[in-house]
Parts: structure tokens; C-alpha cells; sequence
């Protein structure tokens, strides 16, 4: 059974470009959360979704920032005309099942914008 | 503010000695959850503690929950150079939708 997959692991990006990042949860799981780690920081919730639901978006920055998590194929983060505050390792994890339910992580995305 | 904040930031060790780090949250929980970051790496999980617990035990692994004090702590027993990583704590937001992790403490156990 694999674990998360995401891609792309590095990923290097211009300012005014745009980023996408991809994540697979792990088979049967079907709720996906991203998260992204600044440097020497902790991670920050971002996102939950399930299958083709936003369920909470409280952690999203308000513009340029947007997820999606498809009936079919993997979650997609999107970032939009990238920043250099943008720069950070963003992380997806998946569960079985929802709230208090282990969450597994995958090896995260390093963006870095020039 | 901020659920989950371990204690120390930094701890040096040497290879066969054991590394305790301490987590303090403000909310009630009900569970809490410890992972491991080896540098440039993802998360791993390491264990989870349900609030009607008060210790449990995984490997080398043994973990503490004081729910009156709003803390726990994580100890590493005889502990060895591929322990060397970040240790964060872990728990829910009140919607129950995301965790909410500590900065972390970054263990270095030198051989």
C-alpha cells in the first residue's frame, strides 16, 4: 500500500508564475489536507477537502491560493502569480476518516520562487 | 494562538541516552499526536494518545498525557544517531478539521 505521493518534490518557479502542486492520498483515504512549513517553523493548516468538497479553508491565504480535490485523480494546490514569501515546503496528508483520524503525510513539495 | 508548543527547542545528546520533550496545548483534546521530521523530509507518525489515556508505549517509544495540566511529554529511551530529527506534537482544532502542530524540538543525538 503506498503511502502519499506528492509531486512535484522540488519545484522551482519565477515571481508572477504560477505553481501547481500535486498529492495522492493514500488508498481507501479519501480526505486530503495540505499544510506548508516555513523555515525553523511548524506546519500551518492550509486546506481539508474531501472528494470534490472544500470542507475547511480557514488556513488559505484570500487571494491567489486555491485547491481542488477532483472526483477522479490527485488533489491539486494552486498558487498563482507566486510570490517570494510563497517560498516554503508544502506538505499533504490523508486520513481514513475525518477529524480525529491519524493523518499520514507525504514527503512534500519545496517551492522556491526566484 | 498556538495549541501545541514543545519544550526545549534544541536538545544535544549523546548516543544510549534518553531524550524527553515536554508539549503544552490550551484547549481540551481528544487525542494527541507526536511525529517525527527528519531534515528536508515529510512527517512521520509516530503515536497517538487518546485523552482517556495516560501513557502508552511504542518501541523505544513512550509517551505521557496529563490532560489537567494540559501537557504531554514524548521520551525516547537509549537513543541513537537516526533519532536525530524534529519531534512535534500534534492536535485538533476546535472544528475538528486540521492539526495544529508546535514549533517543534530538534533533537541532535551524536555518536
Amino acid at each position: 500500500n503506498a503511502g502519499v505521493m506528492q509531486n512535484p518534490r522540488h519545484l522551482v518557479r519565477r515571481r508572477g508564475q504560477e505553481a501547481r502542486l500535486r498529492c495522492s492520498p493514500m488508498k481507501g483515504h479519501s480526505h486530503v489536507y495540505w499544510y506548508r512549513q516555513l523555515p525553523e517553523e511548524g506546519l500551518k493548516f492550509m486546506v481539508y477537502l474531501q472528494k470534490e468538497n472544500i470542507i475547511d479553508e480557514s488556513g488559505m491565504p484570500k487571494e491567489r491560493f486555491s485547491a481542488e480535490f477532483p472526483k477522479e485523480g490527485p488533489s491539486i494546490l494552486r498558487i498563482q502569480q507566486v510570490v517570494r514569501g510563497d517560498s516554503a515546503a508544502y506538505f499533504c496528508a490523508s486520513s481514513q476518516g475525518a477529524g480525529a483520524d491519524t493523518q499520514y503525510f507525504g514527503p512534500g513539495t519545496r517551492l522556491t520562487v526566484l | 494562538s498556538q495549541q501545541g508548543e514543545e519544550d526545549p527547542q534544541a536538545l544535544s545528546i549523546q548516543e544510549g541516552e534518553n531524550a524527553t520533550m515536554n508539549c503544552s496545548y490550551k484547549t481540551s483534546i481528544n487525542n494527541l499526536q507526536w511525529y517525527r521530521q527528519n531534515s528536508g523530509r515529510g512527517l512521520v507518525h509516530l503515536i497517538l494518545i487518546r485523552s482517556n489515556e495516560r501513557e502508552k508505549h511504542s518501541g523505544r517509544l513512550r509517551v505521557t498525557l496529563d490532560t489537567s495540566k494540559k501537557s504531554s511529554s514524548l521520551l525516547i529511551t537509549a537513543s541513537r544517531a537516526a533519532d536525530t530529527a524534529s519531534y512535534f506534537c500534534a492536535t485538533l482544532n476546535q472544528a475538528g478539521t486540521a492539526l495544529i502542530f508546535g514549533k517543534g524540538t530538534t533533537l541532535s543525538v551524536s555518536s
